[in-house]
């Protein structure tokens, strides 16, 4: 049972590059996030899927797609990589009835 | 507005010492959840304790209990007989009535000394 898992865990991009960050969870949960987090703050959503089919923006959505692939899987793809963009990326997911979320591991992202 | 408050950026305690995470929040539910999570140095989100707004007692999780005082809005997360490897960053979050998503406070760096 490995929970909550993501790809790359790091990875060095050139402003203007794409790439897209995979998520898969195990646990058959509905509900699938993505956030971001800088130096020194807390997490800031960026966007999620309450179930299968669905997708929503967060908090932080700018510069961000996501593709919800399947129940287990939760893609997070950069179209064009800022600087700004430069952080460390989780994943998590969730059920209820309390929708305490699990997270993966996360992704270091350094844009260049 | 912000829905999570955490005042203190960084805390130091004593090895066996109790500490004592302060937490606020701002809601208009009745219905909410509340949750505290660890971030160790080695940076993956670990989910401690969680308390419903209708919990009538406490939540207490082995070390871990929060300490919830709904009229003042608070929920603070106390860790008794601190250890070493309780030296982390501390997030306390919130789920609002109907929503998937949490909102999280900035965090409190808990460092504990031998």
């Amino acid at each position: 049972n490995a929970g909550v898992t993501q790809t790359p865990k790091f990875q060095v991009l050139k402003t203007g590059q794409s790439m897209t960050l995979q998520c898969a969870q195990d646990m058959n949960h509905n509900s699938m996030y993505w956030y971001r987090q800088d130096p020194g703050m807390g997490l800031r959503l960026i966007y999620y899927s309450a179930s299968e089919g669905t997708t929503d923006k967060g908090e932080v959505p700018n510069g961000y797609n996501v593709s919800r692939l399947n129940k287990r899987e939760f893609s997070l793809r950069l179209e064009s990589a800022a600087p700004s963009q430069t952080s460390v990326y989780f994943c998590a997911s969730s059920d209820p009835p309390t929708y305490e979320q699990y997270f993966g591991p996360g992704t270091r992202l350094t844009v260049t | 507005a912000q829905k999570i408050t955490q005042t203190q950026p960084g805390m130091f305690v004593q090895e066996k010492e109790a500490v004592t995470l302060d937490c606020t929040y701002d809601t208009s539910d009745q219905s909410y959840g509340l949750f505290w999570y660890k971030q160790p140095s080695s940076g993956e989100m670990i989910f401690l304790i969680y308390q419903g707004s209708y919990d009538e007692q406490n939540a207490t999780e082995g070390r871990y209990s929060l300490n919830f005082q709904k009229a003042r809005k608070s929920a603070n997360l106390v860790i008794s007989a601190s250890q070493l490897g309780d030296s982390a960053m501390y997030f306390c979050a919130m789920r609002e009535l109907n929503d998937y998503k949490l909102s999280f406070g900035a965090g409190t760096t808990v460092t504990v000394r031998a």
